[in-house]
């Protein structure tokens, strides 16, 4: 089992703040690295998939960072926004089977108040 | 294009009565996994089918749990003997090819299975 851990475990934040939440997962055989939103009553969607040290990606308002040799990633919420209320998770796809299985962490639920 | 749908949305059973839930993945993905959040836990991979290989079935959580997937395209994953540990929401996703571990997953909208 891979231990995929987020900090923190929810947040609460001010429309208009930014923020920014943490994914760690072990360094050793990284492979990639995933981030998904889930919004209460929906579906999980991915935002981005990273492979490389260094990486950034950036939706919109959204943007991640990796570190694989530390073993972190952080996503960043610039002028957060109702609509960003959601749980996001990351996940780590496990090098040693097929590479189907991915590990989750727990997510990180953010709340933004208007 | 239609995304992941699964049915039924909500399923209320007994205690020890059998359930089938059911994944219609993207027309034309080859991989489909199950996913299950019980509550206040993370999601916990199930099983995994990608294209005519063996499936991987290493997360099945005991032997009362089973999945299959018809002619490469919907999947049933059927619970028997339910318990109430059972409930939780239970996630299907697929994506195009699978086994490369970086695939974005295209989730469907879950089933809530809840075990009286």
């Amino acid at each position: 089992i891979l231990n995929v851990e987020q900090s923190p475990q929810s947040l609460h934040v001010q429309e208009g703040d930014s923020t920014n939440f943490t994914c760690s997962f072990p360094s050793s055989n990284f492979y990639a690295l995933h981030w998904y939103r889930w919004e209460t009553a929906k579906s999980p969607e991915a935002l981005f998939v990273m492979t490389l040290n260094g990486d950034e990606k950036k939706k919109g308002r959204i943007s991640a960072t990796l570190n694989t040799k530390e073993g972190y990633s952080y996503l960043y919420i610039k002028g957060s926004q109702p609509e960003d209320s959601a749980t996001y998770l990351c996940a780590f796809p496990d090098r040693g089977s097929t590479l189907g299985r991915l590990y989750f962490g727990r997510g990180t639920q953010l709340t933004v108040w208007p | 294009g239609a995304g992941v749908s699964q049915s039924p949305s909500n399923k209320v059973t007994e205690k020890g009565k059998d359930v089938e839930l059911r994944c219609d993945p993207i027309s034309g993905h080859t991989a489909l996994y199950w996913y299950r959040q019980s509550l206040g836990q993370g999601l916990e991979f199930l099983i995994y089918f990608q294209g005519n290989s063996a499936p991987d079935k290493s997360g099945l959580p005991s032997d009362r749990f089973s999945a299959e997937r018809t002619g490469g395209s919907v999947s049933t994953l059927t619970i028997q003997r339910t318990q109430q540990e059972d409930s939780a929401v239970y996630l299907c996703a697929s994506s195009p090819w699978g086994g490369t571990g970086t695939e974005k997953l295209f989730f469907g909208s879950g089933t809530q299975l809840s075990v009286l």
